[in-house]
């Protein structure tokens, strides 16, 4: 049990571009969701955090309007990287929550690439 | 300075050795921790909770001391499928908001 998918696996896109990440749980609902970024040989660093129904609460140095979040239902959440760089080429991975205490469950990571 | 520090390796180490690896965490309101497992460009997996009494699953013993801000993982009788970094992670907000290390790497070799 606790299965959170994610998609797509990998992006390779040219600068400008905006992306997409899909964040699903399977076979659970997930109240909180969390988005994280892991650069190369650096440790995973949280981006954000959405609750289903409300607007996600941001890391500091975390850009809004860059990196759009939505939580529509407790299944799904979509991490939207507008306008993408090569600066923003990195492992996004989410994890989902039934909520406080709870474990997270993490995806199996998006790796994007901007060129 | 980092929040959650750990050694970052990497430990070479035999098949069948014992192997630790250390974490200091500095935010004292952390409090929750975890060992996570992270495979070469794969999503971190749960490997088990950290408790102040100590826990043990199978060949792997964690310990906290909260005193010292000190988290230690052993591993007995290493696999060679043991080889992977291993993420020391500190939990705050109920266990919700976690911060990680940077990872210890381990390599098991015949």
């Amino acid at each position: 049990g606790a299965v959170v998918s994610q998609h797509p696996s990998r992006v390779i896109c040219k600068s400008g571009t905006s992306v997409k990440i899909e964040c699903r749980s399977l076979d659970f609902q997930a109240t909180t969701m969390f988005w994280y970024r892991q650069f190369p040989k650096q440790s995973l660093m949280l981006m954000a955090t959405s609750n289903e129904g409300s607007k996600a609460t941001y890391e500091q140095g975390v850009e809004k309007d860059k990196f759009l979040i939505n939580h529509a239902s407790l299944t799904l959440s979509t991490l939207t990287v507008t306008s993408a760089h090569p600066e923003d080429s990195s492992f996004y991975i989410c994890s989902a929550s039934t909520g406080v205490d709870q474990p997270q469950h993490f995806g199996d990571g998006t790796r994007l690439s901007i060129l | 300075r980092k929040e959650v520090e750990q050694d970052p390796g990497p430990f070479n180490v035999p098949e069948g050795a014992t192997v630790a690896f250390n974490c200091t965490y500095s935010n004292s309101a952390s409090q929750s921790f975890f060992w996570y497992r992270q495979d070469c460009r794969k999503e971190p997996k749960l490997l088990m909770s950290v408790y102040s009494s100590g826990n043990e699953d199978g060949r792997f013993t964690a310990q906290l001391n909260r005193a010292s801000q000190y988290i230690s993982l052993l591993i007995r009788d290493s696999k060679l499928s043991d080889s992977a970094t291993y993420l020391c992670v500190g939990g705050t907000g109920g266990g919700n908001k976690l911060t990680f290390g940077t990872g210890t790497q381990l390599k098991v070799e015949l």
